[in-house]
């Protein structure tokens, strides 16, 4: 089976940072993904990682660690629009397993 | 705009209903995808179409029933649902599933509500 785990909900200021962790066991890995949901909207994705280590894209970054099954999403000076739901996925062969979504909100 | 559609955005049908959700996607994938979003619940994988073939019918009730006429359109075709069956059906496509690196993009959704 597959488990992945990231916490229900985040809140944090405008400006500052944010880090969404994700745990994850599942019976075969081929790479993490990071997508942000926005209500009401599609998922859009934001970040891949298969190897260790970590992968800078603007403002958010992505880690992982394969040997501990953990990955984070860095979000770093905080705006109003990131408010959304963020949600960690694994793939295995062709199959996107997800966790049940952090929903992050920005305050002012 | 993430090159895939859905339609309808909404839909309210009762459970004698028959009803269709159509996905269409403009990226030139040969991928699609059916995901299942419950409130509160990690989005679940329904089908998988590649090339027009289905691969993939992870244990969904028959009164689900899907149909991929061709690479570009997705549909799902739905009758005698349950209240249980009110979700946010999402569908994805992706250009391949052979590399299984594969980057997913995802539609807008369906907001399905039973009655």
């Amino acid at each position: 089976g597959q488990n992945i785990d990231q916490p229900t909900e985040m809140t944090a200021t405008e400006g500052a940072i944010v880090q969404i962790n994700c745990t994850y066991q599942t019976s075969g890995f081929n790479g993490l993904f990071w997508y942000q949901q926005h209500a009401g909207e599609a998922p859009t994705f934001l970040s891949y990682n298969v190897l260790d280590g970590l992968e800078e894209k603007g403002r958010f970054s992505s880690f992982l660690s394969r040997s501990k099954g953990y990955s984070y999403l860095l979000l770093k000076e905080l705006q109003m629009k990131d408010s959304a739901s963020y949600l960690c996925a694994v793939l295995n062969d062709y199959k996107l397993s997800f966790g049940a979504g952090t929903t992050v909100t920005v305050r002012a | 705009e993430t090159g895939v559609t859905q339609t309808p955005r909404h839909l309210v049908m009762g459970m004698t209903n028959k009803k269709s959700l159509k996905c269409e996607q403009h990226l030139g994938h040969n991928a699609m995808y059916w995901y299942k979003q419950s409130a509160k619940k990690p989005l679940e994988l329904m089908f998988v179409y590649s090339l027009e073939e289905r691969v993939e019918n992870n244990s969904v009730p028959s009164r689900f029933s899907p149909e991929c006429p061709n690479s570009s359109h997705l549909f799902l075709h739905l009758h005698t649902l349950q209240p249980e069956d009110s979700a946010l059906y999402l569908c994805a496509s992706s250009q391949d599933l052979a590399s299984g690196q594969e980057t997913q993009y995802f539609g807008p959704g369906t907001r399905l509500l039973v009655l």
